[in-house]
């Protein structure tokens, strides 16, 4: 199975400014016939269930505010906020896709500070 | 709109079973597969398997081989996932979730997810 390994595991950012959580996979999860990252990104709040916020390592779905950006290839990716709003914390996961099973990391907890 | 609704919470024993469904709705049941998600009480999320809702075909992850059942009944779209034996640590938010709309089983992201259903194995 592919490891995804999330950095760092909780972040503490005032508002307004940029917040940048990173994801590592084992092995690359770009598939060279198609140059596409097999890579989601999801946002989860306590009490709910996980919210998917990015796919194909960056591109937004729909509904997703600008401020949030995917970025990377190959074996590492970053999720970007550029501008911390209140109701931005939760903790946030990668998923990989490109092999079954398909497996996520462990979660980075976003906090205000 | 597409929506996921899940049973409510369950209580079991060690070794007994628990059975959770999943019904769909704002979409055609039979055009997308269902996965199955689980999180452990501060833990990341763990794929369990899946469920072809048009065929029953189904993939289980190695680790609940033998353990999970996958089924779906397609007149009331709804899918469930049954699993048997029982431990402590299958105490888990359970998810249900759909692939995603573009996306290319099983190479997929999932979305929209159920609400979840806590599954407590106590004795």
């Amino acid at each position: 199975d592919i490891v995804m390994t999330q950095s760092p595991d909780s972040l503490a950012v005032s508002l307004g400014e940029r917040a940048t959580i990173n994801c590592k996979s084992s092995q690359s999860v770009l598939y060279s016939s198609n140059n596409k990252n097999y890579l989601a990104w999801y946002q989860q709040k306590p009490g709910q269930p996980p919210k998917l916020l990015i796919y194909w390592a960056s591109t937004r779905e729909s509904g997703v505010p600008d401020r949030f950006s995917g970025s990377g290839s190959g074996t590492d990716f970053t999720l970007t906020i550029s501008s911390l709003q209140a109701e931005d914390v939760a903790v946030y996961s990668c998923q990989q896709y490109y092999n079954t099973p398909a497996t996520f990391g462990q979660g980075t907890k976003l906090e205000i500070k | 709109q597409v929506q996921l609704v899940q049973s409510g919470a369950e209580v079991k024993k060690p070794g007994a079973s628990v059975k959770v469904s999943c019904k769909a709705s704002g979409y055609t049941f039979t055009a997308y597969y269902i996965y199955w998600v689980r999180q452990a009480p501060g833990q990341g999320l763990e794929w369990m398997g899946w469920i072809n809702p048009n065929s029953g075909g189904t993939n289980y992850a190695q680790n609940f081989q033998g353990r999970v059942t996958m089924t779906r009944d397609t007149a009331i779209s709804t899918a469930y996932m049954e699993l048997s034996r029982l431990r402590s640590d299958d105490t888990a938010v359970y998810y249900c979730a759909r692939e995603g709309e573009g996306a290319t089983h099983p190479y997929n992201w999932f979305v929209p997810w159920g609400q979840g259903t806590l599954v407590t194995v106590s004795s």
